[in-house]
């Protein structure tokens, strides 16, 4: 089956500076490619998705980068603010965006300090 | 329109008590799933649906069942809790390929 890591498990940044996340897939059936953001003692809420048929996807101060060869896509966030703390997962679904499995990597823990 | 809605919200069981998570969407998505969070784990999957009277185990599916009669909901069962099954539960439903989620219930099995 699909596997997702993530990297890194922490990330603590300045108030201002960019973040970066990076997650590798195995699948190479994999064409869907969502993040989701989770605050503490809440659901994981979708910030930002890829297809397989795009390179780069852009939304205001988030941007997700897909390398398909690789195998590997990454989530930027600049300019980030206290507000951006929080547990961001990426996930892979295998199949496309109809009914496929998503796999999700282990997280990584955002700390924006003031 | 609620979206995606779990019940309880928090529950304490005892060992090999029994108990079934509600879940509910009024999207009228046909691909449902339940996933389980445990610190430093991520999200990891359970059961999911495909539509109604149409289930399948995800990763871990041991001492969880499942069944889905309406397009709406998709309860979760466990038959005889254990201490290992401790954890938050999210269910989501699928639409447009991504996945909206509950607002989990955190179970506790002493």
């Amino acid at each position: 089956g699909e596997n997702v890591e993530q990297h890194p498990s922490t990330l603590s940044v300045q108030e201002g500076d960019s973040a970066v996340i990076k997650c590798t897939y195995s699948d190479s059936a994999s064409n869907y490619f969502p993040w989701y953001k989770q605050e503490l003692g809440k659901r994981p809420q979708l910030i930002i998705d890829i297809r397989s048929n795009v390179g780069e996807k852009k939304d205001q101060r988030i941007a997700v980068t897909l390398n398909k060869t690789a195998k590997h896509f990454s989530l930027h966030i600049t300019e980030t603010q206290p507000e951006d703390s929080a547990v961001y997962f990426c996930a892979a679904r295998v199949g496309g965006t109809s009914y496929g499995k998503l796999t999700f990597g282990q997280g990584t823990i955002l700390t924006v300090h003031p | 329109n609620a979206g995606v809605t779990q019940t309880p919200k928090f529950q304490v069981l005892k060992t090999g008590q029994s108990m079934t998570l509600q879940c509910a969407q009024d999207m009228n998505h046909e691909y449902m799933s339940w996933y389980r969070q445990d610190p430093g784990m991520g999200l990891r999957l359970i059961h999911y649906s495909v539509g109604a009277g149409i289930t399948d185990q995800g990763e871990v599916p041991n001492g969880y069942n499942v069944s889905r009669s309406t397009t709406e909901d998709f309860p979760l069962r466990l038959l005889s809790a254990a201490p290992s099954q401790t954890s938050v539960y999210f269910c989501a439903s699928m639409g447009g390929g991504a996945e909206f989620f509950g607002p989990g219930t955190r179970l506790t099995v002493l």
